[in-house]
C-alpha cells in the first residue's frame, strides 16, 4: 500500500526560529492534509491542499503540494512554546481512497 | 460538546479479557475510521466504514472486531486483549465529499 516518509522523527528548535518538514510518497496523491497532535489530544486538521502547486497558509503555518504530486512541505515561522506536538502529514490518492498518514514528527521548541 | 466522542477515555483490562470502545460523533459524517497509535509508529488503520452496513479491514486488523451501530456510530472491540494491543485508539470521520478527517480525543488502552 501507499506509504508516506517523515524524517527525522524528531526535531528540536528555539524559540523564534522558523522550521519546515517535509512528507514524501512512492506514489501520487490528490490531497495531502497536515495535522498537529498536542500531548493527550487527538490529532487536530491545519492545512488540507487539493491541487499540485497549491500553497496554503493558517497564521504561522504555510503548507505546499508539491507540483510531482508526491510531496508536501510544511513551514512553521516564529515558533513559539506552544507549538510543540506531534505533526503529521496525510494524502489520498483518490476519492474513494483511505487517507494514509506519515509516522509524524515530534517537534520540541526550546525557550 | 465534542463533535467525535470516544468512551472510555482510560481502561487498564486483563488479559484475554473482551473489551468495546465507542465512538459517536455529531457530525453527520458517513465515513468512519479507528486508528492506533503506538509511539514511533505513527497512526496505523484498523478498520473502516464509509456507511452503516459498510465494514472494511485497515492494515492491522487481526484481534480486533469492529460494528457500525448507526450512522453516528462506530464500536471497536478487542475479542480476547493480549499485552501488545496496549496503545492510544483513536476514531475518526470524514464525510465523502471532502477529504479531511476528524479525530476523537482518542482512548487510552493499557492490557495488563
Amino acid at each position: 500500500g501507499q506509504q508516506l516518509n517523515q524524517s527525522p522523527q524528531s526535531m528540536f528548535i528555539q524559540e523564534g526560529e522558523d522550521v519546515s518538514m517535509n512528507c514524501t510518497s512512492s506514489s501520487i496523491f490528490n490531497t495531502w492534509l497536515w495535522y498537529k497532535q498536542d500531548p493527550g489530544e487527538g490529532p487536530v486538521l491545519l492545512i488540507a491542499l487539493y491541487k499540485a502547486g497549491e500553497l496554503t497558509s493558517n497564521g504561522r503555518l504555510t503548507a505546499q503540494f508539491g507540483i510531482t504530486r508526491k510531496d508536501s512541505f510544511l513551514n512553521i515561522s516564529a515558533s513559539i512554546p506552544s507549538d510543540v506536538g506531534i505533526y503529521f502529514c496525510a494524502g489520498r490518492p483518490g476519492a474513494n481512497s483511505k487517507l494514509t498518514f506519515g509516522k509524524g514528527i515530534t517537534l520540541s521548541v526550546r525557550p | 460538546d465534542a463533535d467525535v466522542t470516544q468512551t472510555p477515555r482510560n481502561r487498564i483490562t486483563k488479559t484475554g479479557k473482551r473489551i468495546m470502545l465507542e465512538c459517536s460523533q455529531t457530525k453527520g459524517h458517513d465515513r468512519m475510521y479507528w486508528y492506533r497509535q503506538d509511539p514511533g509508529l505513527g497512526l496505523r488503520l484498523i478498520y473502516y466504514s464509509f456507511d452503516v452496513k459498510d465494514i472494511n479491514k485497515g492494515e492491522i486488523s487481526d484481534g480486533y472486531s469492529v460494528s457500525r451501530q448507526a450512522q453516528a456510530k462506530f464500536s471497536l472491540s478487542l475479542e480476547s486483549a493480549i499485552p501488545n494491543q496496549t496503545a492510544l485508539y483513536f476514531c475518526a470521520t470524514s464525510d465523502h465529499r471532502t477529504t479531511e478527517a476528524f479525530f476523537g480525543q482518542g482512548t487510552r488502552l493499557t492490557v495488563v
